[in-house]
């Protein structure tokens, strides 16, 4: 099995640009997660969804952050417009339910000058 | 609500001493309880869990926790630590009706010196 697959590894980009990061998730697995991880904040939950749907996106900071997964192996996390405290690593993650356990990606670095 | 306290940020030990990770949880029902290990530029891999039953549970890299629920704890040990043990460690908990969401402990990054 491959794992939680993400890209891009890492990104660079000018504030004001959109950035997309993307999620492919161990397959079969129904439930897939958002997190950002800063030195200062630690690893926060932004969006969770269960079989393809959102179910709490209470930790998306902001409107210029956006989540969709239009099937069950493959999600997009977008913010647009970006600003430099965007940087972060953000992980994504995956759990078949009845296990509980997440699997984790390698994460994208975000870099936003 | 629940939380999860991790005492201590940083942790030194040297190599072949006894490793001590100290969790501490909040519930209001009986928590599924984890342990991950995030080596440097990586993600998240699980140490190891508790569900129900045995509250002593091992993981990979000889590392155990045991589950005190009269303690509200689940603290990490791993007997003898080793130089590649060098990475932070962070405790989670999900409720026991909580679906799936993780709530985790501010981490500790544990140091192992020669």
């Amino acid at each position: 099995d491959a794992g939680v697959i993400q890209s891009p590894r890492h990104e660079v980009t000018e504030m004001g640009q959109e950035v997309t990061l993307r999620c492919k998730p161990i397959s079969g697995h129904n439930s897939l997660f958002w997190y950002r991880q800063t030195m200062m904040r630690g690893l926060e939950l932004l969006i969770y969804f269960n079989n393809n749907v959102p179910i709490d996106d209470s930790g998306m900071p902001e409107d210029r952050f956006s989540a969709k997964m239009p099937n069950a192996s493959f999600s997009t996390l977008k913010i647009q417009p970006s600003e430099p405290r965007d940087s972060a690593v953000y992980f994504c993650a995956s759990s078949l339910g009845a296990s509980r356990e997440q699997f984790f990606g390698p994460g994208t670095r975000l870099t936003v000058l | 609500a629940q939380s999860v306290t991790q005492l201590g940020s940083h942790v030194s030990v040297s190599e072949g001493a006894l490793v001590l990770l100290r969790c501490n949880y909040s519930s209001s029902v009986p928590p599924y309880l984890f342990w991950y290990v995030q080596y440097p530029n990586q993600g998240l891999q699980l140490l190891l869990k508790y569900t129900t039953g045995a509250t002593l549970v091992k993981g990979i890299n000889g590392f155990e926790a045991e589950f005190k629920k009269s303690e509200t704890s689940f603290h990490l040990t791993k007997p003898s630590a080793h130089m590649s043990d060098a990475a932070e460690y962070f405790c989670a908990v999900i409720r026991g009706n909580a679906g799936n969401m993780l709530t985790f402990g501010g981490g500790t990054r544990l140091m192992v010196k020669p």
